[in-house]
């Protein structure tokens, strides 16, 4: 148990296009997803904490109108990255809270998405 | 602000021997602990987690945790060539989910 899947898994863009990248938990529902990015060599960043039903809550420095977070149901969250410039190249990955019963009430993580801007 | 700590590495240990990563974290409120492995382009995969002071072990993996010390470790017996790859350690307050990630330590596990 405790699947998660991202797509796509990799993206070329544009500059000044927008990129959707999609977030599901397969066998579990995830009230609580979140949304990372990592630079080479660097650790993984919070962006976000995507909650099902309500509005996403962003990590100081994130701007909430160019990283778009909709969780529309207990098994999908999605990230939009809009206007995508050069900059916001990056790994993007998303984990899902696992909090069933008898769970380790922790984060999985799907495989990433590498984002490529030109 | 809440700060996780981990020697960057590289560690280097020859085939079969035991590694050893170390994690200190700045939280004292702090009350779960995880480890995740991270290989090269790929997404972090968890090993093992803990919350109780002391030793916690599966298979070939043991948490160590002090939380007076405020440190968590992880040893790997017997390492493999497949063991290479950046541990993170990870660390979750107690009055919500989000999880603060160290930097990382990049393992070598020479045959």
């Amino acid at each position: 148990g405790a699947v998660v899947s991202q797509h796509p898994s990799w993206v070329i863009c544009k500059s000044g296009t927008s990129v959707k990248i999609e977030c599901r938990s397969l066998d579990f529902q995830a009230t609580t997803m979140f949304w990372y990015r990592q630079f080479p060599k660097q650790s993984l960043m919070l962006m976000a904490t995507s909650n099902e039903g309500s509005k996403a809550t962003y990590e100081q420095g994130v701007e909430k109108d160019k990283f778009l977070i909709n969780h529309a149901s207990l098994t999908l969250s999605t990230l939009t990255v809009t206007s995508a410039h050069p900059e916001d190249s990056s790994f993007y990955i998303c984990s899902a809270r696992d909090h069933r019963k008898g769970s380790t009430d922790t984060q999985y993580f799907g495989p990433g998405t590498r984002l490529t801007v030109l | 602000q809440k700060e996780v700590e981990q020697n960057s590495g590289p560690l280097s240990v020859p085939e079969g021997a035991i590694a050893s990563l170390n994690c200190t974290y700045s939280d004292r409120g702090s009350q779960s602990f995880f480890w995740y492995r991270q290989y090269s382009g790929k997404s972090p995969e968890l090993i093992m987690f803990i919350y109780s002071n002391g030793d916690k072990e599966d298979g070939r993996f043991t948490a160590q945790l002090n939380k007076a010390s405020q440190y968590v470790s992880l040893l790997i017996r017997d390492s493999q060539p497949s063991d290479s790859a950046t541990y993170l350690c990870a660390v979750r307050g107690g009055s919500n989910y989000k999880l603060t990630f160290g930097k990382g330590t990049l393992l070598t596990v020479n045959p």
